[in-house]
């Protein structure tokens, strides 16, 4: 198993592009989530989905959109990138919505300029 | 809503020498979690605690709940250059994953 991965390791956007953070797991876990890592913040929750076609919004959702299509994939979507949001972002999944650890994949680490 | 300290929030210690980090909740938490992210790295989960009063090891860690199941540290005995890394406590009030509030960590640092 791969595990949970994410793609692209490294990005650099300038002020207003759009782009998505991909995230894939093969673990058959119906919850993911996506979380962003600033220093001395620890990790704060974005948005989550208990299950293909069901998201929510965490936290801290403003500028950012998901959707889950299969139970595979969750993308995050920056829809209008800001400096604000450089940070290191990181997806997450586990068996289900209760409880159980969360398996985080490598992170992309993203700059807007 | 509710908010998990940890402190401290940056430790450096020599190898060998021994290592806490105390997180605390502002609300009765269900369950905590700790993780720990070596630099560069993800987190990766170490352990949940569920029950009051709890204690658990791993190895050279110990990880205790609270009684009132608002607090929690993990102690490190005799730390080596393996250890070094971040560690998060993350609390859950309820069963959901969803709720899970992370801890801003300790940064730990390991002089050899």
């Amino acid at each position: 198993n791969a595990g949970v991965t994410q793609t692209p390791k490294f990005q650099v956007l300038k002020t207003g592009q759009s782009m998505t953070l991909q995230c894939a797991q093969d673990m058959n876990h119906e919850y993911m989530s996506w979380y962003r890592q600033d220093p001395g913040m620890g990790l704060r929750l974005i948005h989550y989905s208990v299950g293909a076609g069901i998201t929510d919004q965490g936290e801290v959702p403003n500028g950012y959109n998901v959707s889950r299509s299969t139970t595979e994939d969750f993308p995050l979507r920056l829809l209008s990138a800001a400096p604000s949001q450089t940070s290191v972002y990181f997806c997450a999944s586990s068996y289900s919505d209760n409880t159980y650890e969360q398996y985080f994949g490598p992170g992309t680490r993203l700059t807007v300029t | 809503g509710q908010q998990v300290m940890q402190i401290p929030q940056y430790q450096h210690v020599q190898e060998g020498e021994d290592f806490t980090t105390y997180c605390n909740s502002s609300t009765t938490l269900s369950n905590i979690q700790w993780y720990k992210q070596r630099p560069g790295g993800h987190p990766v989960f170490l352990i949940q605690l569920v029950k009051s009063g709890e204690v658990k090891k791993q190895k050279r860690l110990t990880f205790q709940f609270g009684e009132a199941k608002k607090n929690s540290s993990l102690h490190i005995t005799a730390t080596q250059t393996t250890d070094v890394g971040t560690y998060f406590c993350a609390g859950n009030p309820s069963g959901s994953a969803r709720q899970l509030t992370f801890g801003s960590g300790t940064q730990l640092t390991v002089l050899p």
